[in-house]
């Protein structure tokens, strides 16, 4: 089941530049889209989302767009810092009954200092 | 800054035995629920839990598991006969309302079955 998906395994940016990370989904039905980060041994922390009524939502260095027609979402850090280094996850969930959160499968940010 | 947290960090079980893993919501959330990631996979659902009763499951969260809240602070996972097919992260996480919210995650219980 690949309804998320995060094709870039890892990224690989220098510091002070823009990292930009992508998702894909499959199903219209997702309404509500979160981007995460994780550190080895932690458990995920919520950054930044962004509803499906929306288009771009704005959190500091933290920006995620939303392309409804494309069914891509992105996430877009500037500048990146080496403390940005983590596993980042895009998840989603679907209109209706379901409260659940469906992840991608995570894409490996290294910022080099 | 309030915190989902997990106890304990790290479970190492033999095959067939039963564990309980716990978890405190933040105290003003109302949506209760388990995730767990085997190594190198995606985090993914197992159960959601409002208002004292399981609100959806996963095809994963089969007899063997179960969730209640005993008082009204803890949360807790239990698995009644592990398998080494259970290995894995266990997070617990929670949320003010079921929906459109973030869901804020512990720190996670690395469960290890041999």
């Amino acid at each position: 089941d690949q309804q998320v998906k995060q094709n870039s395994p890892s990224l690989s940016v220098q510091e002070g530049r823009i990292s930009i990370l992508n998702c894909d989904y499959t199903n219209s039905m997702f309404d509500y889209f979160l981007w995460y980060k994780k550190y080895p041994a932690e458990g995920p922390t919520f950054l930044i989302s962004i509803s499906s009524i929306k288009d771009k939502n704005e959190d500091g260095r933290f920006t995620v767009f939303l392309n409804k027609s494309a069914k891509h979402l992105s996430l877009h850090i500037v500048p990146s810092q080496p403390g940005d280094s983590a596993v980042y996850f895009c998840a989603a969930e679907l209109r209706g009954a379901t409260n659940k959160l469906i992840f991608g499968t995570g894409t490996l940010l290294a910022v080099q200092p | 800054e309030p915190e989902v947290t997990q106890t304990p960090s790290h479970q190492v079980t033999q095959m067939g035995q039963e564990v309980i893993l716990r978890c405190v919501p933040i105290s003003n959330h109302l949506y209760f629920y388990w995730y767990r990631q085997i190594l190198g996979q995606k985090v993914e659902f197992l159960v959601s839990f409002y208002n004292n009763e399981i609100s959806e499951k996963s095809e994963i969260f089969d007899d063997q598991f179960s969730v209640e809240r005993p008082d009204g602070s803890n949360f807790t996972l239990k698995i009644r006969s592990t398998k080494l097919e259970d290995s894995a992260m266990y997070f617990c996480a929670s949320r003010i309302t079921g929906r459109g919210t973030e869901a804020f995650f512990g720190q996670g219980t690395r469960l290890t079955v041999v």
